[in-house]
């Protein structure tokens, strides 16, 4: 299976600020990589498709990027509603496997 | 407006079954492939089950193989997930979810839509 390895566990900064979540692959996924926000209680939202490609209706300020086998959410000017938890997803080969989570706290 | 919404969902025995429903509404059911994707409380996502938008095929991960059957109904817009053989390890809230079409043409599945999950507790 592929590991996808998600950092950091949990992280806090204050509005307006600009944040970056990582997930490493284990092997080469060839861009095929989802990130996705929970916020508390609800079910999880599709952000960001194909590594960079931005989800209809999502914010500009959400983006991604890659450098290898090495996936980058970045959220800019951060807002109260982006509080909440993050997940990358691979999807090159089944089992389909999700990080561990990233939990961002709004100070 | 895309509705998936699930049910089904209680406490039950180890060793048991149960069987969710998801009924779908909001868009064209049987264009789309779709999936069923779990959450243990306090922790992260983990897929369980895929189903191809005729039915014609399915995809499991390893531990629920043999265990689970992921079918649909396409004239009623109902995608279902039969468990059998439940273990405590399978208490989870369980999300019903769409896969993203223009991707899956090319052989990715991304959820675009997710139900608002069913709890599915597994104890004596």
């Amino acid at each position: 299976d592929i590991q996808m390895t998600q950092s950091p566990a949990s992280l806090s900064a204050s509005l307006g600020e600009t944040v970056s979540i990582e997930c490493l692959a284990s092997e080469d996924i060839y861009s095929n990589l989802a990130w996705y926000q929970q916020k508390p209680g609800k079910s999880p939202q599709l952000l960001i498709y194909y590594a960079s490609s931005l989800q209809d209706g999502v914010p500009s300020r959400f983006s991604g990027s890659e450098s290898g086998t090495q996936y980058s959410l970045e959220i800019n000017s951060l807002q109260p509603e982006d509080e909440g938890d993050y997940f990358c997803q691979q999807s090159y080969k089944f089992p389909l496997t999700f990080g561990s989570g990233t939990k961002l706290e709004i100070k | 407006e895309v509705q998936l919404v699930e049910s089904g969902g209680g406490l039950v025995q180890p060793g048991r079954s149960m069987k969710l429903s998801c009924a779908a509404s909001g868009f064209t059911f049987n264009n789309y492939d779709m999936a069923w994707v779990c959450q243990a409380p306090k922790k992260g996502l983990e897929w369980v089950a895929t189903i191809s938008y005729d039915g014609s095929s399915t995809y499991y991960r390893d531990s629920v193989k043999g265990r689970f059957t992921i079918s649909r109904d396409n004239a009623k817009s109902t995608l279902y997930l039969q468990m059998d053989s439940l273990r405590s390890e399978d208490t989870a809230t369980y999300y019903c979810a769409r896969i993203l079409p223009q991707t899956r043409l090319y052989g990715s599945y991304y959820f675009d839509y997710w139900g608002q999950g069913v709890m599915v507790t597994v104890s004596s």
